[in-house]
């Protein structure tokens, strides 16, 4: 299973502002910061979050990150079909050289 | 900006080795403070780091293939490259190359599957 904790599923309707969690601990979340993903059928991840609430260029602000303690959120308001895909959460781990630790994902159904 | 490309067989036989190479354009491989990563997905699932190889040279593993796994880098055609021995089909799934810091993992390759299969 997946070192960061996340809900396989969330769903919303369009316009809709839906939240998805990604819990870790004291050694990953807890000490470094949180990158979130965006994941089309058939594509790589797409950059959507960076150093927990940073946003690429290009990247819509109706999408925003959030962490608190050893837990991260990505919020998505005014949501859109297009919005609907897979999203993964991601954090450096702390040990004696540091590694990439992920989320299971969670799959976004727009209604 | 930074581009990756995965690159190298698509299907590859049960007990052989695979090996995937990452073409790094629009900067140098050998430019300071980067990570140089493979990461894995297999179908239908989630992501898994497979390791790094730092801009020094050094290399971390993760540790469930760890015994399988190397990863090495050719500065002069700015690659680096993933080689996993002894694959079974547990081994088939999308491969990733990436760049990373301590704070951002990206950019991505597009990626490449890779099935295990005779």
């Amino acid at each position: 299973q997946s070192v960061l904790t996340q809900p396989p599923s969330a769903s919303g309707t369009p316009g809709q502002r839906v939240t998805i969690s990604c819990s870790g601990s004291s050694s990953n979340i807890g000490s470094n910061t949180v990158n979130w993903y965006q994941q089309l059928p058939g594509t790589a991840p797409k950059l959507l979050i960076y150093s927990n609430n940073q946003r690429p260029s290009g990247v819509p602000d109706r999408f925003s990150g959030s962490k608190s303690g050893t837990s991260a959120s990505l919020a998505i308001s005014g949501l859109q079909s297009e919005d609907e895909a897979d999203y993964y959460c991601a954090a450096w781990a702390d040990s004696l050289n540091g590694f990439w630790v992920f989320g299971g994902g969670t799959k976004l159904t727009v209604l | 900006q930074v581009q990756l490309q995965e690159s190298g067989p698509g299907l590859v036989k049960p007990s052989q080795t695979l090996s995937l190479t990452c073409t790094v354009s629009g900067g140098s491989i050998s430019s300071g403070g980067y990570y140089w990563s493979w990461i894995r997905q297999h179908p239908g699932k989630g992501l898994e780091w497979i390791g790094y190889i730092y801009y020094s040279g050094s290399t971390y593993y993760n540790p469930s293939l760890k015994s399988r796994v190397t990863i090495s880098v050719d500065t002069s055609k700015n690659q680096f490259s993933l080689k996993l021995s002894s694959v079974t089909a547990a081994d088939t799934a999308v491969y990733y190359c990436a760049r990373s810091t301590v704070t951002r993992l990206y950019p991505w390759g597009q990626g490449t599957l890779v099935t295990v299969s005779s």
